[in-house]
Formats: C-alpha cells, sequence, structure tokens
C-alpha cells in the first residue's frame, strides 16, 4: 500500500514568488491535514480537509497561505507571496474516516516538503 | 487550549543506555496519545498509541509509553538503546486536533 506522498521534497523560493506544494493521502483516506514545522519548533496544525470539505483550517497563518482539494483525493497547499517566515517543513498526513473507531483516528504522514524562502 | 511539552531538546546516549523521553501535556478531557519518530531522511512513522485501557503499551522496536493520567505524562521508555535509534521523537496528543511537542533528538553514539 502506498504510503502518503509529497511533491516537491524541497522548495527554494526568493521572497514574493508563489510556490504549491501537494500531498497525495494514502487510497480512502478521507481526512487530510496539513502540519508545519518552522526550525527546531513543534509541528503546527495548519488545517483538516473531510474529503473536498475544510473541517476546520483555524491553524493557517493568513490569507497567503490557500489549501485545496478538489475531488477529494490529493491536496494542495499554496503560498503566495511567499515571506521569510514561511520558511519550514510542511507534513501532510491523512487518516481513515473517524467514525466510532478510535483505530481509525491514525494519522499517517509523509516525507515533509522543505521549504526554504530567501 | 491543548498543549503538549517535551522535556528534552537533544538527549545523547551511548548504546545499551536505558532510555526515558518525557511528554506532558494539558487538556481537560479524554485524549488519545502518540508517540512518532522521524529517521534521518524518512517520514514521521507511528511509534506506538495509547487510546484506553492497559496505560502502559508497547510500540515497535522494544519501545514502551506509560500514560499516567495524574500526571498528564505519557513518557516514552526503552531499556537498552542502539544506534538505529538516532533519530527524533515527537510525542502528540489528539483530543479533537493533534497537538505535538517540539520533538527530541536522540543521537546514540555507537
Amino acid at each position: 500500500e502506498a504510503g502518503v506522498t509529497q511533491f516537491p521534497s524541497h522548495s527554494v523560493i526568493e521572497k514574493g514568488q508563489t510556490v504549491t506544494l501537494r500531498c497525495d493521502p494514502i487510497s480512502g483516506h478521507d481526512n487530510l491535514y496539513w502540519y508545519r514545522r518552522v526550525m527546531g519548533k513543534e509541528i503546527k496544525f495548519l488545517l483538516h480537509f473531510v474529503k473536498e470539505s475544510k473541517q476546520d483550517e483555524s491553524g493557517m497563518p493568513n490569507n497567503r497561505f490557500l489549501a485545496e482539494r478538489t475531488g477529494g483525493t490529493y491536496s494542495t497547499l499554496k503560498v503566495q507571496p511567499a515571506e521569510l517566515e514561511d520558511s519550514g517543513v510542511y507534513f501532510c498526513a491523512s487518516s481513515q474516516g473517524l467514525g466510532d473507531s478510535r483505530a481509525k483516528n491514525i494519522q499517517y504522514f509523509g516525507a515533509g516538503t522543505r521549504l526554504s524562502v530567501l | 487550549a491543548q498543549s503538549v511539552s517535551q522535556h528534552n531538546h537533544h538527549v545523547i546516549l551511548s548504546e545499551a543506555a536505558s532510555l526515558e523521553l518525557g511528554c506532558n501535556y494539558s487538556y481537560g478531557g479524554t485524549v488519545n496519545l502518540f508517540w512518532y519518530v522521524q529517521y534521518p531522511g524518512q517520514h514521521l512513522q507511528l511509534l506506538l498509541k495509547y487510546f484506553s485501557g492497559d496505560p502502559l503499551v508497547k510500540g515497535i522496536k522494544g519501545f514502551e509509553a506509560e500514560f499516567i493520567k495524574s500526571k498528564f505524562s505519557f513518557n516514552l521508555r526503552k531499556p537498552s538503546v542502539q544506534w538505529s535509534d538516532t533519530a527524533e521523537y515527537f510525542c502528540a496528543v489528539n483530543g479533537g486536533d493533534m497537538r505535538f511537542g517540539a520533538g527530541t533528538r536522540l543521537t546514540v553514539k555507537p
């Protein structure tokens, strides 16, 4: 079974440019999450999709960040325009439907995209 | 608001030493508790989890963790570490949304 895949693995851009990160969740997982880790700090929640709908986007830093999950499959996270403080590792995770089974609450992570804004 | 605190930023041990990584959380309701590990160059992997029942949970690679509800703690332990355990370890708490600690980098010297 393929895991969560993220592309690119590393992106280096200049301040003011636009970057789009992509996440392909595990097939059949309704839940998709985006997280960000700024160097040395905790992994912070950004948002949560259930299928194509945004369930919770309370962690999105500002309106320069736009996440989409058209069709409820893969997701993109666009940063436009990028600022220096956006640098960090962006993780994507997916899980099955939450339902009543706590076992379905396990999130599986991708390897992350390291974003460097210069 | 939920928060997770990991006490150690970087731990350096020799092979065969015992390991204990601290994790405390603040949340008043029912939580699911996790330890994830990220080996160099790899993705975050689930090491072990606690949902309910026996507060001592065993995970992969000889790791275990104990949930002490009264202390809001979920410390990770391993009796004897190996060089291959060198990685970063993250404690996470899910009481509705997943919240992570800042991570503890473990270096095991051969």
